[in-house]
This record gives C-alpha cells, structure tokens and sequence, in this order.
C-alpha cells in the first residue's frame, strides 16, 4: 500500500466553478501536511500548509481529518491558472523526510 | 523567499557517461539536502538525504555506488549518476531545509531533465 495516495484524475473543471479533492495517508503517526502544485515538466511548489483546524488562503481552502487520515483540498472560483497537478504531501515531526502522493491532476477549461 | 538553484535543468548524453548536478541553497544556509527522483506521471521518490560534512543517507533500493552525493558547504550539495543508462533517464529535484527557518518545509530546485541516450 503506498503511504500518500491521491485520485489521479485529471479533474476537469468549467472556469469559475469549484472542485474538491481528498488525499490519503498511511501513517498515523504523521505530524505535517502540505498541499504542493506541479506544473508540468517543473518544480512542485508550495501551496499551503494543512492546519489540524482547517485553513484557508484565497480560493484554496485545506482540511485534515486525522481520524480518517485523510486530507482535502477545495479550490472555489477556479481560474484557468489552477490547471496544474497538485501533490499531497506528508511528513513526520521533522519534516526530514516527505512522502508524496503522485497528484492529481486538474484541468480548468474556458 | 529562499531559492534553491538546481543546475543544470537538462542534459542530454551517451549511454556510460558519468553527470553531475549540483544543488545550491542561494540566500540561506541548509544543513540537510534532499534529491528526489520522479517518473512521469509517478510521484516524487526521495533517493537520498544529503547530510554537509557526512555521509549521504541513501533510501532502500538506491544504489550509493551509482548516485554519488556529495555535500561539501551548507549551500552546496552535488548528486552524480556514474556511468548513467537509458533507465536513469529521469527528471531529478533536490531540496533543502533553511536550518534557521524550521517552520517552514523543503525548498525545491528547478529540477533536471536527464536523457540517456
């Protein structure tokens, strides 16, 4: 079973609209969560930080469920510039080692 | 913001030749470097972790004869694929953790493409 899985998608979203999805974690004993995006053929870069109450930063809005072991991200009043793969990470109480689920992928369209 | 410069973004080469590429933490200084492995559509696999002043701590399954680390400074650590065939073929990323910004985690490199031919 792998430790951070996630829904490949890709999810294909009318502009304006909002989408959801949710991301799996294997070990209970992680500490810290991070939503990063992925634009193809580039570097992941950070999203946001995923906070045990929930967060939310503009459009994006972070969830954690640690009874589920499940973490979610929400994008509202999507732009084409969301189209991207977005990557659920996760890592123990050091943040040394962080475990990355393969993403999923969403398409915003015109 | 911190900016980790990875170089060089791609490279292109004959099957048996040895590449280097090497990561730099450019505005802070990073105890501990990461180098990543990813394949398309797969997820990012962490091969190493890249300790300045010691050994590289090399994940299950990675060859520490065939993907040299080397961490010399606080802002520089070098990863090289000897003697590379087709199947290294990869997009390679390193990271790095600011040692005084413990809040916050890893920065990432640009990534480089590598082709075996």
């Amino acid at each position: 079973r792998k430790e951070v899985e996630q829904d490949p998608g890709p999810f294909n979203v009318p502009e304006g609209a909002t989408v959801a999805f949710n991301c799996t974690y294997s070990n209970s004993a992680s500490q810290s969560f991070f939503w990063y995006r992925q634009d193809c053929r580039k570097e992941p870069k950070l999203l946001m930080s995923v906070y045990s109450s929930g967060n939310e930063d503009g459009r994006f809005t972070a969830q954690l469920n640690r009874a589920s072991q499940y973490i979610s991200l929400l994008i509202r009043d999507s732009k084409l510039s969301d189209s991207a793969t977005y990557l659920c990470v996760v890592a123990g109480d050091s943040w040394g080692k962080l475990q990355f689920g393969a993403g999923t992928q969403v398409v915003v369209t015109p | 913001g911190a900016v980790v410069s990875q170089h060089p973004s791609r490279v292109i080469c004959k099957s048996g030749t040895s590449v280097k590429i090497e990561c730099r933490s450019l505005d802070f200084q990073a105890t501990t470097m990461f180098w990543y492995r990813q394949f398309p559509k797969k997820s990012l696999m962490l091969m190493a972790t890249s300790n300045e002043g010691s050994k590289a701590t090399y994940e299950q399954g990675v060859e520490k004869d065939k993907f040299l680390i080397n961490h010399a400074s606080l802002t520089l650590s070098t990863l090289t694929v000897t003697s590379a065939h087709p199947e290294d073929s990869s997009f390679y990323i390193c990271s790095a953790r600011d040692r005084v910004e413990s809040n916050q985690p890893q920065h990432f490199g640009d990534g480089t493409r590598l082709s075996i031919l």
